[in-house]
């Protein structure tokens, strides 16, 4: 089965500054989808970022990428120049190839101090 | 584009009432997705539909709980009767298709509480 791990509950850095997001994951498969999805405190589940595992260049959107260490099980969220819209929670997310469930972290509490 | 449509936003009702949440899945999205997010067991798959049928009902809780898309726009999450500790808010989301891996769109969720 496979696991995802967010080891970090909560994180508050000040506005501005650059914050990485920690996660890693337990799978045998090969094939696989990772994503991270933001839950500000409107509770909307909001896709911010999602890597292909046989994709070697990380993505990026904007202001937010990844590292993706495919060899250490480990894909982390970094937020450049924060902004207080993205205070919220973070949640990293995990499905293999055919396999339509997705397999959450516990989350992580993000702050942006003004 | 609409995105994923659930009604109501907010519900509250007393134990042993039937709850009906309801979800329209983005128009072309083939497949749907029903989770509950409690502080105490995070986010949870309940159930999950093909092209309209039940594929992985593993999650749903128990007898309670029931699930229905009569069609490719329309989903209900039923619980009858409720209890307190079915409080919870619950997401539904969608996915273009079955036959390769999508990002799953999810609603604005329906925070339901129990008295």
């Amino acid at each position: 089965a496979q696991t995802v791990t967010q080891s970090q509950p909560e994180m508050s850095v000040q506005e501005a500054e650059t914050v990485t997001l920690s996660c890693t994951y337990d799978t045998s498969e090969n094939n696989y989808y990772l994503f991270w999805y933001k839950q500000p405190p409107s509770r909307q589940m909001i896709l911010v970022i999602r890597q292909e595992a046989y994709k070697q260049q990380n993505a990026t959107e904007n202001r937010f990428s990844v590292n993706f260490q495919k060899a250490a099980k480990s894909f982390s969220l970094k937020i450049s120049d924060s902004q207080l819209g993205d205070t919220a929670m973070y949640f990293c997310a995990f499905n293999s190839h055919g396999n339509e469930k997705l397999t959450f972290g516990t989350g992580t509490r993000l702050t942006i101090i003004p | 584009d609409a995105g994923v449509i659930q009604s109501p936003r907010h519900e509250v009702t007393e134990m042993g009432q039937e709850v009906t949440l309801r979800c329209k899945p983005i128009s072309g999205h083939n497949s749907l997705f029903w989770y509950r997010q409690t502080m105490m067991r995070g986010l949870e798959l309940l159930i999950y539909f093909n092209n309209n049928v039940p594929i992985d009902d593993s999650g749903m809780p128990e007898d309670r709980f029931s699930a229905k898309m009569p069609n490719a726009s329309f989903s209900t999450l039923k619980i009858q009767p409720s209890e307190p500790r079915d409080s919870a808010v619950y997401f539904c989301a969608s996915t273009p298709t079955a036959s390769q891996v999508e990002t799953q769109y999810f609603g604005p969720g329906t925070r339901l509480l129990v008295l």
